[in-house]
């Protein structure tokens, strides 16, 4: 089946740095993706619609100069946490699919950041 | 816009038995598709089943199934001889059909315990 590849799986960094998640569709053209932040036993909270070509798409109270979005090729997708510090340590998640609305969304495996 | 709503923080079941978790969801929208994913451990996404709205037939996959009624707007998920790896988060989850490429809504998610 199709995969989505994301790195790092993990990463600590010093607060005031930056820090970027890539974000692969290795067999497939993502023309979406969507980048997802999710806390410990909490559900996946929708951070941006990352579209290629153009630019990202946030969700209500998502900050776009904090969290940026690249979606420069079909294949690949990054997230930038800027100037990150300790309430930006989560889990991020990146998925996409390949078509409609009724085939299977596939998801990166996940990076867990560590601001401290 | 949709909702999705689990309202089982937390579910139990001994090996070998089964368990239904359940979800409900709202939406103004006749045609749409319904997932559940599974997140083990690892937090790597896992689809479990998916159900389309306009089909009346519950969707089966092994030891999982899903009862849909379309205008309780319900999709519980049964789990039959539960085995120890099935111990994850269970999240429902929404897609309109109308979009390409549309994203999902997702639950609150059920933590299954599975009990040896």
């Amino acid at each position: 089946g199709a995969v989505v590849s994301q790195h790092p799986s993990w990463v600590i960094c010093k607060s005031g740095t930056s820090v970027k998640i890539e974000c692969r569709s290795l067999d497939f053209q993502a023309t979406t993706m969507f980048w997802y932040r999710q806390f410990p036993k909490q559900s996946l909270m929708l951070m941006a619609t990352s579209n290629e070509g153009s630019k990202a798409t946030y969700e209500q109270g998502v900050e776009k100069d904090k969290f940026l979005i690249n979606h420069a090729s079909l294949t690949l997708s990054t997230l930038t946490v800027t100037s990150a510090h300790p309430e930006d340590s989560s889990f991020y998640i990146c998925s996409s699919s390949m078509g409609g609305g009724n085939t299977e969304a596939f998801f990166g495996q996940g990076t867990r950041l560590t601001v401290v | 816009a949709q909702t999705v709503t689990q309202s089982q923080p937390e579910m139990s079941v001994q090996e070998a038995e089964t368990v239904t978790l359940s979800c409900t969801y709202d939406t103004s929208e006749s045609d749409y598709y319904l997932f559940w994913y599974k997140q083990p451990p690892s937090r790597q996404m896992i689809l479990v089943i998916r159900q389309e709205a306009y089909k009346q037939q519950n969707a089966t996959e092994n030891r999982f199934s899903v009862n849909f009624q379309k205008a309780a707007k319900s999709f519980s998920l049964k789990i039959s001889d539960s085995q120890l790896g099935d111990a994850a988060m269970y999240f429902c989850a929404y897609r309109s059909a109308w979009q390409y490429g549309n994203k999902l809504v997702f639950g609150a998610g059920t933590i299954l315990r599975v009990k040896s």
